[in-house]
Order: C-alpha cells, then sequence, then structure tokens
C-alpha cells in the first residue's frame, strides 16, 4: 500500500531564516505530488504541482519554492521565511491520470 | 477568486440522524467532484467522489448527490456518528491536477 511521509510534524522558525520541509511517498511510482497550505480558517490552497523529476509549477507567487530530486521525494524551501508563511502545509499525491488525491500529516510551521 | 464554496461554517448534529453538508461551485469545466474528512493536526483524508457523468454515489454511510444544473453538490452522513465530528471540505477538478477547495465545513455530532 501507499504512505506518505512528511516531516517535521512541527516546527518554530524566526523571520529570516531559511525553510526546508521534505515529503516523500511510498508504494508507487511516478506520482504527481502536490504542496498545499491552509491558513487558520481557511480551505486548502494549492502552492506546487509536479508530474515528474525537476518538473515543478508553481501556482501562487510567494516567498517558497518547491524541488523534485528524485520520484518520490518533494521539498519545499524558503530562503527568508516571513510572518506571513505561519500555516500548515500538506503535501499529497496522486496517481497518474488519478483524480483523487492523498494527503501526508502536515507541518505546522510557525515563523516568529 | 473562489470557485467552489461551502458556505455553511459549522453543523451540529445529534447522533444518530442525518448530517447533510453542501457545496456550490462557479466553474462549469469541473467534472469531478471529491469530500475529504480533516482532524485537527492531520492531513484530509479522501472519503467519496462522484463524477459529473453521474448524480449519486454512495459508499456504505455516505452518499454524495450532484446536481449540474445548479452547480451544487451535497453529502449525507446516514447515521451520524460521533467520530465523524470533523472538518469536511468539498473539492472538485476539470483536469485531474489542480483540487479547488472549499474552505470546509466544521461538524459536531452530540450524543
Amino acid at each position: 500500500s501507499q504512505t506518505i511521509h512528511q516531516w517535521p510534524a512541527t516546527l518554530v522558525q524566526p523571520v529570516g531564516s531559511p525553510l526546508s520541509l521534505e515529503c516523500t511517498v511510498e508504494g508507487t511510482s511516478n506520482p504527481n505530488l502536490y504542496w498545499y497550505r491552509q491558513a487558520a480558517g481557511r480551505g486548502l490552497q494549492l502552492l506546487f504541482y509536479s508530474v515528474g523529476i525537476g518538473q515543478i509549477s508553481s501556482e501562487v507567487p510567494q516567498n517558497l519554492s518547491a524541488s523534485r530530486p528524485q520520484d518520490r521525494q518533494f521539498i519545499l524551501s524558503s530562503k527568508k521565511l516571513l510572518l506571513s508563511d505561519s500555516g500548515f502545509y500538506l503535501c499529497a499525491w496522486s496517481s497518474r491520470g488519478g483524480y483523487e488525491q492523498y494527503f501526508g500529516p502536515g507541518t505546522r510551521l510557525t515563523v516568529t | 477568486d473562489q470557485q467552489v464554496k461551502q458556505n455553511s461554517p459549522s453543523l451540529s448534529v445529534q447522533e444518530g440522524r442525518i448530517s447533510i453538508l453542501n457545496c456550490d461551485y462557479t466553474n462549469s469545466m469541473f467534472d469531478y467532484f471529491l469530500w475529504y474528512k480533516k482532524y485537527p493536526a492531520e492531513g484530509p483524508t479522501f472519503l467519496i467522489s462522484i463524477s459529473s457523468i453521474k448524480d449519486k454515489n454512495e459508499d456504505g454511510r455516505f452518499t454524495v448527490f450532484l446536481n449540474k444544473s445548479a452547480k451544487h453538490l451535497s453529502l449525507h452522513i446516514v447515521p451520524s456518528q460521533p467520530g465523524d465530528s470533523a472538518v469536511y471540505f468539498c473539492a472538485a477538478t476539470s483536469w485531474g491536477y489542480k483540487l479547488s477547495f472549499g474552505a470546509g465545513t466544521t461538524v459536531t455530532v452530540r450524543a
């Protein structure tokens, strides 16, 4: 069966510090991968998606970037965090041609 | 722009009764709709979905209804159980990569 991992589970970072969140998927090959953010009391906002290694599409201009160095690894990064980057970050995967997306446990990021 | 709307932020229902969650969308190109359930501090869990070629899909206690002409879908949970207390998100897509999510409805099942 497929499993998706995210770490860390929680993170507190000062403004201006770098960020690296990692997501890995097991039990599937060539998945589509996604990064979402959920702000407090809001829905899920798609930040990035990837259909293959090195292929990243950005949905919203922002202080964040994403990379996919391996087929089942997706990384969310920032060089300098802003207060507005605080939120709950979720990684998800879907199969090629599949509509359903399956989410990881999420990372709670607090920028202070 | 919010293409998927869940206009009820919360719903309280007695255990054993029916929970009805509503969702409206504006993009007529959406052809697949999904419901997710989310507990606090966890990722959303896929619950049930429906294609635009159908008007109903049922899975156990969960049934999703789609009214394309009204651009409206609903999720029925019968009977409601305490473990159903969670936030429910409606989502829609037109070509599989991008899901547009509603803001969510918090369901509380009372004993």
